[in-house]
């Protein structure tokens, strides 16, 4: 059973670059979920997606975030010129369907110097 | 709303039945989950039980929802040094948010 997969697991780069996450959900789940964490705090939503359909966008999410899951598999998440504000982990999670549980990777842990 | 509430820290001796407690807001959340977090990594979902359960035993844990008060606590019997994590309690909005608590650190001593 291969779990929800994350890459890179570190990103360090430097203010003002932009930065790429992919996340490989479980292979039967159609739901595909990104959350953000901070230090001390737990996570918190950023968006999620039914297949390759976008349907819930979280206040958090600034229109330097985008999301994509082009073909219903595999997501990636872009920031666009990166700020300090944005060093936190970024936790991918899938489920099979509506309110199910949701399964987590292991996060991108994003550091802005 | 959405405001999910844990205490921060809790140790407790290896052998000794940890209970950690949680409250949340949303009475018409469907599941209840607890997760595990150790450093560095991404969160194990441990276990959950349907809002209209009232206890869940799986081997050493056991959860207990009072829905009235809308509080969730998880007991794990005989903790071990492998229990040292963070854990969170998360409550599902609608049908595909999680809102998570800010985490119990439990510490297991010798």
């Amino acid at each position: 059973d291969t779990g929800v997969s994350q890459n890179p697991r570190h990103k360090i780069t430097k203010r003002g670059q932009n930065v790429t996450f992919r996340c490989d959900p479980i292979s039967e789940h159609n739901r595909l979920y990104w959350y953000r964490q901070t230090l001390g705090q737990g996570p918190e939503f950023l968006t999620y997606f039914q297949n390759e359909a976008q349907l819930e966008k979280s206040r958090l999410l600034s229109d330097r975030f985008s999301a994509e899951r082009p073909k219903g598999s595999f997501s990636t998440l872009e920031i666009q010129r990166t700020e300090q504000g944005d060093s936190a982990m970024y936790l991918c999670a899938s489920s099979l369907g509506a309110d199910q549980p949701q399964h987590f990777g292991d996060g991108t842990r994003l550091s802005i110097l | 709303g959405e405001d999910v509430e844990q205490s921060l820290f809790l140790s407790v001796r290896e052998g000794d039945s940890s209970v950690i407690n949680c409250t949340y807001t949303d009475s018409s959340s469907t599941y209840l989950y607890w997760y595990k977090q150790e450093p560095g990594a991404g969160l194990q979902l441990l276990t959950y039980i349907f809002s209209n359960m009232d206890m869940k035993q799986d081997q050493r844990l056991t959860v207990l929802l009072n829905k009235k008060d809308k509080h969730l606590s998880l007991r794990i019997a005989d903790t071990q040094t492998g229990d040292s994590a963070i854990y969170f309690c998360a409550e599902s909005i609608n049908d595909y948010k999680l809102s998570f608590g800010a985490g119990t650190t439990v510490t297991v001593r010798a």
